[in-house]
Order: structure tokens, then sequence, then C-alpha cells
């Protein structure tokens, strides 16, 4: 497994303003995801973070609003812009360690409150 | 596209109780699949995992067998204990892309 950590582990914001998240891996890793649970239901798959290049967003999901950057093999971010409400949830990454490898290790997640 | 399903939740136990948590999907091509555990208040860690056909995950007395003929990836356990009460989710992948997810199932179990 791969040891994942991210900062912070949770916040409360206000509307309108933006939040980064970092997620950073203890080894380089071939691919690198972000993640939303909202309150009780299950994850959804919100970019690929692609090293070096723009990320790969799913439909429903823009740049603009969820900036994601990944300058190396062993760090990403994720920037939640202009908040509202709605996007008070569980923000994971996941990582997969090895070229070919079809496991994800997750992180602990960071747990977003927006007022 | 690619789905899975789980059974609605929550399930409530006794401790040592039998556990089954039904997971059935849909997919083209051969997926891995997983099964996923969130404890309260953590992240996700990975509980078992099983690549092709015929293959059993186990791990912490859970275990998964994957049966390509009925689409399923039911996970089961003899005898649970108050800490697994914990949220299960069963997800697929297909050659490394991401993790599609069941919606979880709520396991209780009371001493």
């Amino acid at each position: 497994s791969a040891v994942i950590s991210q900062k912070p582990s949770r916040d409360i914001c206000q509307r309108g303003t933006s939040l980064t998240i970092q997620c950073q891996v203890d080894s380089q890793v071939t691919m690198m995801f972000w993640y939303r649970q909202q309150p009780g239901q299950s994850l959804t798959l919100i970019a690929t973070a692609n090293q070096g290049s723009e990320a790969t967003y799913e439909s429903g999901f823009v740049i603009d609003k969820f900036p994601i950057s990944r300058p190396n093999l062993t760090f990403s971010t994720l920037t939640v812009s202009n908040m509202s409400p709605e996007d008070s949830s569980i923000y994971l990454c996941s990582v997969v360690r090895d070229s070919g490898g079809q496991t994800q290790y997750f992180g602990p997640g960071t747990r977003l409150l927006v007022l | 596209g690619d789905s899975v399903t789980q059974m609605e939740g929550p399930v409530t136990l006794s401790e040592e109780a039998f556990l089954t948590i039904n997971c059935t999907y849909t997919a083209t091509g051969y997926p891995s699949l997983f099964w996923y555990v969130q404890y309260p208040g953590e992240g996700l860690q990975l509980l078992l995992k099983a690549t092709k056909a015929d293959d059993k995950g186990s791990n912490k007395g859970f275990e998964a067998t994957y049966r390509k003929e009925t689409t399923s990836f039911h996970l089961e356990k003899g005898s649970v204990q108050v800490s697994d009460s914990a949220v299960y989710f069963c997800a697929l992948t297909q050659a490394g892309t991401a993790l599609i997810f069941g919606k979880g199932t709520t396991l209780s179990v009371s001493s």
C-alpha cells in the first residue's frame, strides 16, 4: 500500500471563498484521482490528476470550479472555488502505485463544511 | 456504462452473526472487483479484491468470490464483531481507470 496524507483534515469555510486541499504520497505513484463524497452518499470521481498536464474531468465537474494541480509524482492539490453550501462534502484523493495496477488506495479525506 | 448495485442498508446484526452483503455489477470486459470499508469519521480502506473470475479475496475474516456467471461479488463473514460496524462499498475498475462505486451498505453490530 501507500501512505497518503491530506491537508487540511477538515475545515469550515464561508460561502464565496476557496479552499485548496493537498494530497501527499510517500512514494511515486502512476495515477492520482480526486473523489467527492456528499453527506450519506457514495463516492463520485471529480477528475484524474495528470502529472505535468491538465487534469481530466468527469461529466459535471469543470476546471474553473475544481482546479487541480499535479506538479510531480507524489503530490497533487484540489481547489474548491467560490464555495457554496452544496460543496459541503468529504474530498478524497486516491492513488494507483504501479503502472498497469488497478488497486486504488485512499487518503484519509478532507471534511469540508461550507456555511 | 458500467455500474455496481449493492443491497440496501442498514444491516443490523448481533455479535457473532453471519454477514452477507450482496453486490452485483454490470460491465463490459473483465473488471477488477473490490470491497472498501469506511469506519465512522475515517477515509476508505481497501478490504479485499479479486482481479479475475473465480478469484476469492479475503482479509480480516471477510471473503468475497468473483462470480462471472452471476456477475456478483458478495461479501461474507462468518462471525461479525462490534468493531466491524462501518459502511461497506463494492466497487469495480477496468484497466486502471477510476473506480465505480456502489451506494454503500451500513453495517451495525450490537453486543
